[in-house]
């Protein structure tokens, strides 16, 4: 099967500092890739997207890091805030699939008032 | 409507019950897929539906799942003869296009399945 792992399954940052979220894929033909963010009883909510022909794309606060060398990914979220606390998971889609996304096991991130 | 809707958001059954599952995808999304998450895991992908077929089946665990999605848009899950192995949270997604076509999906907030 894939191997979608992240680095840390816990992380811990004071309110306002910036995070970051790490992620390595395994499967060299994945050409699209997928944040999302899961609060607890809740489903995963996309945060943001990058494409294979990318390796960096922005959105508001947060920013994703794609190195295809490396087979890694990563979410940085600015001034991170309380109402960011949540599982971040990282999805992979193999172009050979062309279907599934494989989903990590994701990285809990508790933001210290 | 504004978002992906699952029902029931809870189900609670007994071993060896029938059960189906609901999922309301966004309007005009052609692609849907379920998933499963067991607790502290990441989803795991199920089935993949483009329009009103099963495109790729390949994850359900064995033939007492199965799911129809008749008119392209609402999907049943349905789980024959449960097994409290099958207790986790069924999540469904759907996106504008799918296969080839690499867009966002976008997740309901799942249904719970306790099997007892």
């Amino acid at each position: 099967g894939e191997s979608v792992g992240l680095h840390l399954p816990t992380l811990s940052v004071q309110e306002g500092d910036n995070s970051i979220i790490n992620c390595a894929y395994s499967n060299s033909a994945s050409d699209y890739f997928i944040w999302y963010k899961q609060e607890s009883g809740k489903g995963p909510q996309f945060i943001i997207d990058i494409r294979s022909n990318m390796d960096k794309r922005q959105g508001q606060r947060v920013t994703v890091l794609l190195n295809k060398t490396v087979k890694h990914l990563s979410l940085q979220i600015a001034a991170t805030q309380p109402g960011d606390s949540a599982v971040y998971f990282c999805a992979e889609k193999p172009r050979n699939t062309g279907n599934q996304f494989y989903f990590g096991t994701g990285t809990s991130l508790t933001v210290i008032p | 409507g504004a978002g992906v809707s699952q029902t029931p958001s809870n189900k609670v059954t007994e071993k060896g019950k029938y059960v189906e599952l609901r999922c309301d995808p966004i309007s005009g999304h052609t692609a849907l897929y379920w998933y499963r998450q067991s607790l502290g895991q990441g989803p795991e992908f199920l089935i993949y539906f483009q329009g009103t077929g099963a495109a790729d089946d390949s994850g359900l665990p064995n033939d007492r799942f199965f799911a129809v999605r008749p008119e392209g848009s609402v999907s049943t899950l349905k789980i024959q003869r449960t097994e409290r192995g099958d207790s986790a949270v069924y999540l469904c997604a759907s996106s504008l296009t799918g296969g080839q076509m690499n867009t966002e999906a976008f997740f309901g907030q799942g249904t719970r399945l306790t099997v007892v």
